[in-house]
């Protein structure tokens, strides 16, 4: 049984970094053609992909945000963290962590919100 | 970069009845395309990969059709458990974007 699972804060001040991590179970990040991703949604908007890490530690990140995200991988420990940097009003949004299967999003994280406030 | 344009936006239907959403995309993504349906306050969830393959546990009032640049996801008979957003998003190329969705709502 596939499961994702997002934690970080809920609340960050504009400039701060955020620091989500994502646990799984159910699947290796060592296992080739393994893929996880994170995705964000603003509220009432649409989804938008942020960046991926494979079972061979490649990354991609979405062009309009590269220098500010990081992503990388704990395979012992099964999770995936993310770190966006010079967090603004406008990132605020729910952050979903999922699995990628031959290109498409199969497993998916409950999501966690984070506000950027003051 | 491929965008992928759905419509309509939003798409008032009765229960019971056929709804037909589409996606289009700026260039052939061949069946390199997936559905997802969202429900408020939850996170999407796959329906449909490879242009009309279901994904598990998926009803089969759930169906996909088309390759390259057009393409439907039909829902027959409508359920009140069906009302919510769909997207479709393309995976042929790295980034793997989505469409803006479609709200499903009752009429």
């Amino acid at each position: 049984q596939v499961t994702l699972k997002e934690s970080g804060p809920a609340l960050v001040k504009p400039t701060q970094t955020l620091t989500l991590t994502c646990t799984f179970s159910g699947f290796s990040l060592s296992t080739p053609q393994m893929r996880v991703a994170w995705i964000r949604q603003p509220p009432g908007k649409a989804l938008e992909w942020l960046a991926r890490i494979d079972w061979d530690d490649d990354k991609f990140y979405i062009t309009s945000l590269e220098t500010r995200l990081t992503i990388s991988k704990d395979t012992s420990k099964n999770q995936v963290v993310l770190t966006m940097t010079n967090m603004d009003p406008v990132d605020t949004a729910t952050y979903y962590c999922v699995r990628l299967a031959s290109g498409y999003f199969d497993y998916w994280g409950q999501g966690t919100l984070v506000t950027v406030s003051s | 970069e491929i965008v992928m344009t759905q419509s309509p936006a939003t798409l008032p239907v009765s229960p019971g009845e056929r709804a037909t959403l589409s996606c289009r995309a700026s260039q052939s993504v061949s069946s390199n395309l997936a559905w997802y349906q969202q429900k408020p306050g939850q996170a999407p969830r796959l329906l449909i990969y490879g242009a009309s393959t279901r994904a598990t546990g998926i009803p089969a009032r759930f169906s996909g059709s088309g390759s390259g640049t057009e393409f439907t996801l039909t829902i027959s008979s409508l359920q009140s458990d069906d009302f919510a957003v769909y997207y479709c998003q393309r995976y042929n190329s790295w980034p793997y974007t989505f469409g803006q969705g479609t709200k499903l709502e009752i009429k």
